[in-house]
C-alpha cells in the first residue's frame, strides 16, 4: 500500500526480554518519527530521523530504547530487557521532509509485556 | 515542561449537530498546529493543520481557528455524523524542535 506500514501490529513478550518493531515510511519520505501512546493518553515523542540520521533523540525514556534507519526507508526500533511499563501502541509516522508539516502515521505496535 | 491540553475529554452530540472540540497550548513559541482524528486500533488521521500566521482555516465540514493572545485552538465539525465518532488530539510543533507534540485527546460521541 502507500501508507506507512508497521509490523508487527501486535506482540506480546515476556519481561526482560528484547523487542523489535519495524516501520516502512511512505516511499521518498525522508523525515521519520516514532512515538509512543499508552492507553488512553496522546502521543509521547520518541525520536526523529532525517534520512539516515537521528537528530532528536530526546524522547528515548533510557538507554534501553534504540532505533535505527537504513537506506532512507526501513526503520527498526529497539527495546532491550523489556519492562512491563513499556507496554503500549508505539506508533511511526513520516513526511516529505522535516518541519511543520503533516505527519502520516501507520496504525502501531501494540506491545504488551507480560 | 510545556504540552498541549485539550479542555473537555469527553463530548456527545446527535448526528447533524456541529461540534467544537477545544485545545489550550502553552508554548508560546509554537508555530503550526494539527489536528489528528484517531479511531480504534488505527493510528492519527490528519484532518487539518494552521501555521500561527493565520487564524482560521477551513477545510471539508471542518474549521480551525487559532487565537495566539489566549494560546487557544479549536476545531469545529459542521453537520456531524456517526463516522466522526473518533478521539481527537491537537498538536503543536516549533521553536527548534520538529516533533509534535500532542494533547490528551478529546472523545467524540455521535448518536442518530
Amino acid at each position: 500500500g502507500a501508507g506507512v506500514s508497521q509490523s508487527p501490529s501486535n506482540k506480546v513478550t515476556e519481561k526482560g526480554k528484547d523487542v523489535e518493531l519495524r516501520c516502512d515510511p511512505i516511499s521518498g519520505h525522508t523525515a521519520l518519527y516514532w512515538y509512543r501512546q499508552r492507553l488512553g493518553q496522546g502521543l509521547e515523542f520518541l525520536i526523529y530521523f532525517q534520512g539516515n540520521s537521528a537528530p532528536d533523540k530526546s524522547g528515548l525514556p533510557s538507554d534501553r530504547f534504540s532505533a535505527e534507519r537504513t537506506g532512507e526507508s526501513v526503520s527498526t526500533l529497539t527495546i532491550q530487557r523489556t519492562q512491563q511499563e513499556d507496554s503500549a501502541v508505539y506508533l511511526c509516522a513520516s513526511s516529505p521532509y522535516s518541519g511543520p508539516r503533516p505527519q502520516h502515521f501507520g496504525d502501531g505496535t501494540r506491545l504488551s509485556i507480560l | 515542561g510545556e504540552s498541549v491540553g485539550l479542555h473537555l475529554p469527553t463530548l456527545s452530540v446527535q448526528e447533524g449537530d456541529n461540534s467544537i472540540i477545544n485545545c489550550a497550548y502553552s508554548n508560546s513559541a509554537s508555530d503550526y498546529f494539527i489536528w489528528y482524528k484517531q479511531e480504534s486500533g488505527k493510528g492519527p488521521q490528519f484532518i487539518i493543520d494552521i501555521r500561527s500566521n493565520m487564524d482560521k482555516r477551513q477545510g471539508q465540514r471542518v474549521t480551525v481557528l487559532l487565537n495566539k493572545t489566549v494560546k487557544h485552538l479549536s476545531l469545529q465539525i459542521a453537520a456531524t455524523q456517526p463516522g466522526d465518532s473518533a478521539v481527537y488530539f491537537c498538536a503543536e510543533a516549533g521553536g527548534a524542535g520538529t516533533a509534535l507534540i500532542f494533547g490528551k485527546g478529546t472523545t467524540l460521541s455521535v448518536s442518530s
